[in-house]
């Protein structure tokens, strides 16, 4: 049964702290692992991620990909209290559905 | 350019009701598919449209159907509501059945009580 596993579930941090969110996942026939920001409803697209070792960015989001070892990390830096939320890491593989996992609930204070 | 839309966005049933739950593709993208996301959990795969036909069901029991019609849209029906069925309910359109990304509509927030 395809796994994929997020940590932590949740963290506190300062404005201005780096974080790392992980994801790990066991599927078969992996095809893509997509990143998503979620506030309040609608999942936010951030990343698709399909060759290894490839780092994509965007402003102060970036993420990697490690296929050996089978996870990605998401890096926020110089976080902001609107980087506060729930963020998603989903695997396409052989079917047609995006396994997600449980999210990290990231929570930035003043 | 519209994103994906959904309606309606909040919806109380009582139980044994049925409800029927829309969505509205991003223009261009041919298929949509259907997620429940309970609190605290991520979203759970349902079912996803590719061209008007079925091409991927979740683990979900028969009271769950969905179609698509021909200009992309679809509606997601539950039958014979229970309790457990309250969730926010999540529709994603993309471009093609499979391998690129999928962009997710607000949900419908449903509650059964």
């Amino acid at each position: 049964e395809d796994k994929v596993v997020q940590s932590p579930l949740s963290l506190v941090v300062h404005e201005g702290d780096t974080v790392t969110l992980n994801c790990s996942y066991e599927v078969t026939n992996f095809r893509s692992l997509l990143w998503y920001k979620q506030e309040k409803k609608a999942p936010t697209f951030l990343f698709m991620l399909t060759s290894s070792g490839i780092e994509k960015k965007s402003g102060r989001l970036s993420s990697i990909l490690d296929k050996k070892e089978l996870f990605s990390i998401l890096n926020i830096t110089a976080t902001q209290t609107g980087d506060s939320a729930v963020y998603l890491c989903a695997v396409l593989s052989s079917g047609y559905a995006l396994n997600f996992g449980k999210g990290t609930s990231l929570l930035v204070t003043p | 350019d519209a994103g994906v839309t959904q309606s309606p966005t909040h919806l109380i049933k009582t139980r044994g009701q049925h409800v029927t739950l829309r969505c509205s593709p991003i223009s261009g993208h041919k298929s949509v598919s259907w997620y429940q996301q309970v609190l605290g959990q991520g979203p759970q795969f349902i079912f996803q449209y590719y061209e008007k036909e079925e091409r991927g069901r979740g683990n979900f029991p028969d009271r769950f159907s969905a179609r698509q019609f021909p200009n992309y849209s679809s509606e997601l029906n539950v039958n014979a509501l229970l309790l457990g069925d309250s969730a926010l309910y999540l529709c994603a359109s993309s471009l093609q059945v499979r391998g690129t990304e999928a962009f997710f509509g607000q949900g419908t927030r449903l509650t059964v009580v």
